[in-house]
């Protein structure tokens, strides 16, 4: 099992442009995360799905889309890119039932805004 | 506002030391609280969880202790090696929404000499 794939690994963007991350798990998890990772300061949850069709915003939403047409399938989108959002980006996915199932990590995009 | 508090923020022992890292939270929705090993490039791996009906628990040379009055839990490593220089960091999750979020601690980078 590849486990969860994250392209690209590594991108560098001019301001105000706009780029798609992607995120697929071939785990069949239902729920699956994106998180941005900046430097001494942990793990910022930016959206959750719980499933195909169903996303919801965590906390640090702003500046950021997503859709979930597919169970294996969870981008992440930039639009306007601007310097505050870079940082690494970490797609998780995680087996439902109850929140004590440990989240999968990939191993994430490294988003340079310049 | 940081949810989980974690401490310290960087940590070296000896080989065969006994690192102990330790997190505290205020909100009692909190079920579930687990710990993340994360090494240079890659994304958090689960190392080992617990639920707050526990008051400790063992998986190989990890041990988390949970004081559930306190709102504290701490990580130790027993026998540390160098192999376990890695940033490690404690979460607690809890439902939210349509599912469940992980806070994540801001992380410790512990370093284990020869």
């Amino acid at each position: 099992n590849a486990g969860v794939t994250q392209t690209p690994k590594f991108r560098i963007l001019k301001i105000g442009q706009s780029m798609t991350l992607q995120c697929t798990q071939d785990m069949n998890h239902n729920y699956m995360y994106w998180y941005r990772q900046d430097p001494g300061m942990g793990l910022k949850l930016i959206y959750y799905s719980v499933g195909a069709g169903i996303t919801d915003k965590g906390e640090v939403p702003n500046g950021y889309n997503v859709s979930r047409s597919t169970t294996e399938d969870f981008p992440l989108r930039l639009e306007l890119a601007a310097p505050s959002q870079t940082s690494v980006y970490f797609c998780a996915s995680s087996y439902p039932e109850t929140g004590i199932q440990p989240q999968h990590f990939g191993d994430g995009t490294r988003l340079s805004i310049l | 506002q940081q949810q989980v508090k974690q401490s310290p923020q960087s940590l070296i022992v000896q080989k065969g030391g006994i690192p102990i890292i330790n997190c505290a939270y205020e909100n009692t929705a909190f079920d579930y609280f687990p710990w993340y090993q994360q090494f240079p490039g890659k994304g958090p791996a689960l190392l080992i969880a617990i639920r707050p009906d526990v008051s400790e628990k063992k998986e190989g040379r990890f041990t988390i202790s949970f004081n559930k009055s306190a709102k504290q839990f701490s990580l130790h490593i027993m026998d540390s090696q160098p192999g376990d220089s890695a940033t490690y960091f404690c979460a607690a999750s809890m439902r939210v929404n349509s599912g469940y979020a992980l806070n994540f601690g801001k992380g410790t980078s512990l370093l284990v000499t020869p």
